[in-house]
């Protein structure tokens, strides 16, 4: 099983700033990784897959960059309703796929 | 527009049984791969179970395999999942997905969940 680790677990910022989340795999998933975002009392929401295509209706401030073992989510300037919860999820060894445990985006 | 409404939730005994179920509506439910997902109370996420179109393919996470069954009804479009010899590690929020038919191995679908509880 590939497991998929978050840092940090939460993540403190102003809005208009830049958040920067990470995500590591135990072993390489090249570019099969999925970003979601998940705000409370919702089910989840893809933003990102193959690592750095956004998903459809997905604004520009969300970009995704890495491969093989190590990934990075980027909101360029968080606006309010960025706030929430953002899970990665590898796609390229199955079953399982899994997720990572996840980082809450707060307002700092 | 995309639509899937979980039921079937509830309080049950450790030990104890539960059917649930997910309505779709909005695309061919037929055409695609489906999954359950669930959810800790405060916790993340982590895949539960997966079938294909027909229902002849179906994967577990190990930790439900032999408790859990995963099927679907595609002249109803509804996805099932029916949980047996429950346990407390059992309860969270189960979500039912749809798997990307375009990037296979993302949910790029999500309902909104309903809430498992096993507990005395």
């Amino acid at each position: 099983e590939i497991v998929m680790t978050q840092s940090p677990a939460t993540l403190s910022v102003s809005p208009g700033e830049r958040a920067t989340l990470s995500c590591r795999a135990s072993q390489s998933v090249s570019s099969n990784l999925a970003w979601y975002q998940q705000k409370p009392g919702q089910g989840p929401r893809l933003l990102i897959y193959g690592a750095s295509t956004r998903a459809t209706g997905i604004p520009a401030r969300f970009s995704g960059s890495g491969f093989g073992t190590e990934f990075t989510l980027t909101i360029s300037s968080l606006q309010s309703e960025d706030f929430a919860a953002y899970y990665c999820q590898q796609y390229n060894k199955w079953p399982p796929w899994t997720f990572g445990q996840g980082t809450k985006v707060e307002i700092k | 527009e995309v639509q899937l409404v979980e039921s079937g939730g509830g309080l049950v005994q450790p030990g104890g049984s539960l059917r649930l179920s997910c309505a779709a509506s909005g695309f061919t439910f037929s055409s695609y791969w489906m999954t359950w997902v669930r959810q800790p109370p405060g916790k993340g996420l982590e895949w539960v179970a997966n079938i294909n179109q027909d229902g002849t393919e179906k994967y577990f996470v190990d930790s439900v395999k032999g408790r859990f069954t995963i099927s679907r009804d595609n002249a109803k479009d509804s996805l099932y999942l029916q949980m047996n010899s429950l346990r407390a590690e059992d309860t969270a929020v189960y979500y039912c997905a749809r798997v990307d038919d375009y990037i296979w191995g993302t949910f790029d679908s999500w309902g909104q969940g309903t809430l498992v509880t096993v507990s005395s």
